[in-house]
């Protein structure tokens, strides 16, 4: 099935530093989400976007949703030990339609 | 919030064994919840879309009759993995939908000896 190129795959920061990661496809979606997901855990929804060029924010954590409707990017800003995990996109078509994830970004923090 | 359960949260089973998956959205209602399917390091791939109360939707590459899945009520959906082999270890997670959002179960690892 058709597949999210997310990116960095990895990366090991120090406490503190502000964190980048974004999204792309090769077609549209009507919407895009990023999940954070912890070892043995199901993904958790930290932000979710509706509209094209949509610029929303979570406590620390912004998302964008690209003009195109093809992208996304999530910063993390002031990064804590507790952000360590698997950050995930997903662009769903429709309301309540299957979502498809991106590789995933596997975030390490060095306090 | 919403909640989804899973269980059992990990099995353990011999080959050629079945095992069924429990996936329940404890205080809602849901007519669509779906199964995931993630391997170590990877993210999650869509295996079907349940649909209470009709057949559900498989993937292209997801054998039917190899995971079953039914959705018998609207707050449970079951996944049995027949005749299991150790290639189908993995991490199965489900979701369950309301007001379109999804909301994810803590998921099931299973080990097939």
């Amino acid at each position: 099935g058709q597949q999210l190129n997310q990116s960095p795959q990895s990366m090991f920061i120090q406490e503190g530093e502000d964190v980048s990661m974004n999204c792309t496809s090769s077609s549209i979606f009507n919407t895009w989400l990023w999940y954070k997901q912890d070892p043995g855990e199901g993904p958790v929804l930290l932000i979710a976007l509706y509209k094209a060029g949509e610029l929303t924010s979570n406590g620390r954590l912004t998302a964008q949703f690209g003009i195109t409707r093809k992208d996304s990017f999530l910063n993390i800003s002031a990064s804590i030990p507790s952000d360590v995990g698997i950050y995930f996109c997903a662009g769903q078509l429709n309301a309540g339609n299957m979502l498809t994830f991106g590789g995933g970004t596997r975030l390490m923090v060095k306090p | 919030g919403a909640v989804v359960s899973q269980h059992p949260s990990r099995v353990i089973c011999k080959s050629g064994t079945s095992v069924k998956i429990e996936c329940r959205s404890l205080d809602f209602q849901a007519t669509t919840m779906f199964w995931y399917r993630q391997f170590p390091k990877k993210s999650l791939m869509l295996m079907a879309t349940s649909n209470e109360g009709s057949k559900a939707t498989y993937e292209q590459g997801v054998e039917k009759d190899k995971f079953l899945i039914n959705h018998a009520s609207l707050t449970l959906s079951t996944l049995t993995v027949t005749s299991a082999h150790p290639e189908d270890s993995s991490f199965y997670i489900c979701s369950a939908t309301l007001s379109a959002q999804q909301f994810f179960g803590p998921g099931t690892r299973l080990t097939v000896l």
